[in-house]
């Protein structure tokens, strides 16, 4: 199983600040996704990056995949107490996902 | 469609016990998964299935067992509970190809004590 590490563990932001999340492996992957969860509920996909040096904008969020394949960032611009949540990446191997331990963020009102 | 459901939504057992938790999803999907999410650990991979008849183990199986006699059904049974099981737990699926994106249930919150 490859390892993703996602830094900071935690994150805990006022509304209208940016924040950025990293998600770092020593193994090259064919793509790379991030998913946000809610308490109580499952992962939802935010978005999938495939070649390296991508970078994908949903709304106020930009996704960056590394040159190398091995690492991506989340970034969010002005963000919202809706932008609370847990934020997994995980990168594709065969048939399966590994996900990264995730990065919780607070955004307070 | 109501994507992918999993029941119970919650349950508590006692050491010993056996019970298995059920996933369905009406999508069609050919590929599903079980992980089990614990505090600070992310998801790990319990089983997955590339199709009816197919299943393979994950990173952490010991403990668990699967079937996969339907395309939309894929039942994880727990026979022997122990506190280590103690987890949410999701099931996953997709289809075949693209690039791996996975639809989750909601989750069952299994507490063994």
């Amino acid at each position: 199983t490859q390892l993703l590490e996602q830094s900071p563990q935690f994150l805990s932001i006022q509304e209208g600040e940016n924040l950025t999340v990293y998600c770092n492996s020593s193994s090259v992957f064919s793509s790379l996704q991030w998913y946000r969860q809610e308490p109580g509920e499952g992962p939802v996909l935010l978005v999938t990056v495939v070649t390296g040096g991508e970078v994908k904008k949903l709304k106020r969020l930009t996704f960056q995949f590394g040159d190398a394949r091995k690492d991506s960032s989340l970034h969010i611009t002005a963000a919202q107490p809706g932008d609370t949540g847990l934020y997994l990446c995980a990168g594709a191997e065969d048939y399966k996902l590994s996900f990264g331990a995730g990065t919780t963020v607070t955004v307070r009102a | 469609n109501a994507g992918v459901t999993q029941t119970p939504k919650f349950r508590i057992l006692k050491i010993g016990q056996s019970m298995t938790l059920q996933c369905t999803q009406d999508m069609n999907h050919n590929y599903m998964y079980w992980y089990r999410q614990d505090p600070g650990m992310g998801l790990k991979l319990i089983y997955y299935s590339v199709g009816a008849g197919i299943t393979d183990k994950g990173e952490v199986p010991n403990g668990y067992n699967v079937s996969r006699s339907t395309t939309e059904d894929f039942p994880l049974r727990l026979e022997l509970a122990a506190p280590s099981q103690t987890s949410v737990y999701f099931c996953a699926s997709r289809l075949a190809g693209g690039f791996y994106e996975q639809y989750f249930g909601p989750g069952t919150r299994l507490t063994v004590t």
